[in-house]
């Protein structure tokens, strides 16, 4: 039963501190997307990549966060420096184009 | 603003009973999903309807689409206390992949 797995599933940091999150998509899935999601905003997309190029990264705040697909089996979400207000649990999800996305676990990031 | 829009935003019924939920959304679309999310995890895909598809039916769940009126609705029929969940729609424009979601309706299904 292949799934998106994502790690770590929950991380607490200081401000300042860098944040890496992991994401290893379903094999055979050319898309990958990163989603935040927050009680304030809801679920928002912050980039996502087709065939490991960034295809629409307009939902990230680009002077601290970067997206990328190192290889076709991970992908990365970075934050430096992280902020209080960046507190929120992280999603990625995969897929092909036009069809059903499937969603990781999440990250539950807190920045104190 | 916001693609998909839920209505209502929560809703409360009883076991067994029939459970509605709405979607309006603005531009024209490609196909429109409905999601689920349980309390603290990921999205699980339940159901995707394409623009020149009226209704589709999955188990309990029945959706339609009504592209004239830019709507969906998704039905649970004969509910469960373990429907109980937020539920998302999703829309994804012709452009393709990138969908954006509503705000949620969460469903509460009493026992």
């Amino acid at each position: 039963d292949a799934r998106v797995t994502q790690t770590p599933r929950d991380k607490v940091t200081e401000m300042g501190q860098e944040v890496t999150m992991r994401c290893q998509p379903i094999l055979g899935h050319n898309t990958v997307f990163w989603y935040r999601q927050t009680m304030m905003q809801g679920l928002e997309l912050l980039a996502y990549f087709r065939n490991r190029a960034p295809l629409d990264d307009s939902g990230m705040p680009k002077d601290r966060f970067s997206a990328e697909m190192p290889d076709a089996t991970l992908a990365t979400l970075k934050i430096q420096p992280s902020e209080p207000r960046d507190s929120a649990v992280y999603f990625c999800a995969s897929g092909n184009r036009g069809d059903t996305q499937y969603f990781g676990p999440g990250t539950r990031l807190t920045v104190l | 603003s916001q693609q998909g829009e839920e209505d209502p935003q929560a809703l409360s019924i009883q076991e067994g009973e029939n459970a509605t939920m709405n979607c309006s959304y603005k531009t024209s679309i490609n196909n429109l999903q409905w999601y689920r999310q349980n309390s603290g995890r990921g999205l699980v895909h339940l159901i995707l309807i394409r623009s020149n598809e009226r209704e589709k039916h999955s188990g309990r769940l029945r959706v339609t689409l009504d592209t004239s009126k830019k709507s969906s609705s998704l039905l649970i029929t004969a509910s469960r206390a373990a429907d109980t969940a937020s539920y998302f729609c999703a829309t994804d424009g012709y452009s393709g992949s990138r969908l954006t979601f509503g705000e949620g309706t969460q469903l509460t299904v009493n026992p």
